[in-house]
């Protein structure tokens, strides 16, 4: 099971900032917060991951909670090419392990 | 960032007859790719691990025999759905992550393949 949890769907008005919540209390020490996201009938798109210190690139920015028990992946100007399903994902570091899919938050962008 | 091809990208088969699925790393190694399967509206689910040179791991509840996997080499692993059913249509998606160096720990994701059973 995935150990996120997110809201099922958002919307966000075209140019403002976007911000997908995710909860993860369960997450422990030496996991990863990763997010990717998913254009209707494509593969999942690396956007960004973090640990506890958030993290900004030419994508998105990723705030994590000191507690890290949750965390919010902001997309600053967004566009309608950003509607799309975004995934929460919680990840130890070794090579090797898999991604647990959750069922995402669909963000529509809207002109 | 690494780049992951899948072919094809549709097919369209007909019940009973096997179809492959090869998932390519085109710019590193990949010793280790997954595969995945997404129904429609819903979220991807693990079907196997693929390992070079070894036997795949399957999730429970994904026959072994039905969903073949094949990892001959570090760039290329095939994915065959033998007897392929009506059922078995889906979105098939490999992932994998480069080398084994702890740097290169996110995963990248093929295009996915949309299998059409008729």
């Amino acid at each position: 099971d995935a150990k996120t949890t997110q809201p099922t769907s958002m919307d966000c008005a075209e140019g403002r900032a976007a911000n997908l919540p995710c909860n993860h209390s369960t997450i422990s020490g030496n996991e990863y917060v990763y997010w990717y996201r998913q254009i209707h009938s494509q593969g999942p798109q690396y956007i960004i991951h973090g640990l506890k210190n958030n993290e900004t690139n030419e994508m998105a920015s990723l705030i994590i909670t000191e507690d890290r028990k949750s965390s919010t992946l902001i997309l600053p100007h967004a566009t309608l090419r950003d509607t799309a399903v975004y995934y929460c994902i919680v990840r130890g570091y070794n090579y090797g392990q898999n991604f647990v899919f959750g069922p995402g938050t669909r963000l529509s962008v809207l002109p | 960032g690494a780049v992951v091809s899948q072919h094809p990208s549709r097919v369209i088969c007909k019940s009973g007859t096997s179809v492959k699925i090869e998932c390519r790393s085109l710019d590193f190694q990949a010793t280790t790719m997954f595969w995945y399967r997404q129904f429609p509206k819903k979220s991807l689910m693990l079907m196997a691990t693929s390992n070079e040179g070894s036997k795949a791991t399957y999730e429970q509840g994904v026959e072994k025999d039905k969903f073949l996997i094949n990892h001959a080499s570090l760039t290329l692993s095939t994915l065959t759905v033998t007897s392929a059913h009506p059922e078995d249509s889906s979105f098939y998606i490999c992932s994998t992550t480069p080398g084994k160096q702890a740097s290169y720990n996110e995963q990248f994701f093929g295009p996915g393949t949309r299998l059409t059973v008729l």
